[in-house]
């Protein structure tokens, strides 16, 4: 079975504009998270979604936002970009909410910005 | 969110146990301890996670103190393929499913 997809791998920008990142879940799976790793630096958790609804937010401006269509993939959205938000996105997918799932990461999309 | 502390770096040599610590003094009755770790260029892997018994499943080993507020993650037979970042978290399920990641232990495996 494939496992988390994200596209792009790669992506370069400059400051102010805006990015859409892609993330595919493993089949099955209706939850997804994204994840913001700064250079040396472990994970930050940026948003959760299941089931097409936002269910945890972590500490990101308002710049950040996220969606989850019906076939549970999801999109990662930057606007009015800034060098600081040059990291690596990382997309998970668990099965659900319960406590016995865990997490599914992705390769990710190394987002660089100029 | 509980925090976690684990050694900048450790290294070990090919083949042989690796015991990487892991200090939470602040855990809570209901958080669980996972270990994920992460490979160079590529997401992190869930490697284990357990409550307050010892767990062992086809990675790896886990230790965790009486008290709970230590743990160790044993690799009985370390090979190349196991240099990685290895980091130790606390989750409560009580909220969200996020991860809070610290900054990990970057492993390095000698041949």
């Amino acid at each position: 079975d494939a496992g988390v997809t994200q596209s792009p791998t790669h992506l370069i920008k400059t400051r102010g504009q805006h990015v859409t990142l892609r993330c595919s879940p493993i089949s099955g799976h209706k939850s997804v998270s994204w994840y913001q790793q700064v250079l040396g630096q472990g994970p930050q958790f940026i948003f959760q979604y299941y089931e097409k609804e936002e269910r945890g937010r972590g500490n990101f401006p308002d710049r950040f936002s996220a969606r989850q269509f019906p076939n549970y993939s999801s999109e990662l959205n930057v606007n009015a970009l800034l060098l600081g938000d040059s990291a690596l996105y990382l997309c998970a997918s668990s099965p659900g909410l319960a406590d016995r799932y865990t997490q599914y990461f992705g390769p990710g999309t190394r987002l660089t910005v100029l | 969110d509980a925090k976690t502390t684990q050694p900048n770096s450790m290294e070990s040599n090919e083949e042989e146990p690796v015991h990487l610590p892991c200090n939470h003094s602040t855990i809570s009755g209901t958080d669980y301890i996972h270990w994920y770790r992460q490979l160079p260029s590529q997401g992190p892997e869930y490697v284990i996670h357990g409550l307050t018994s010892n767990v062992n499943n086809r990675m790896a080993s886990l230790a965790i103190a009486e008290d709970r507020k230590s743990s160790t993650l044993i690799l009985h037979r370390a090979t190349l393929r196991d240099a990685a970042v290895y980091y130790c978290i606390l989750r409560d399920y009580r909220g969200a499913q996020k991860l809070v990641f610290g900054q990990g232990t970057r492993l390095t495996i000698n041949p």
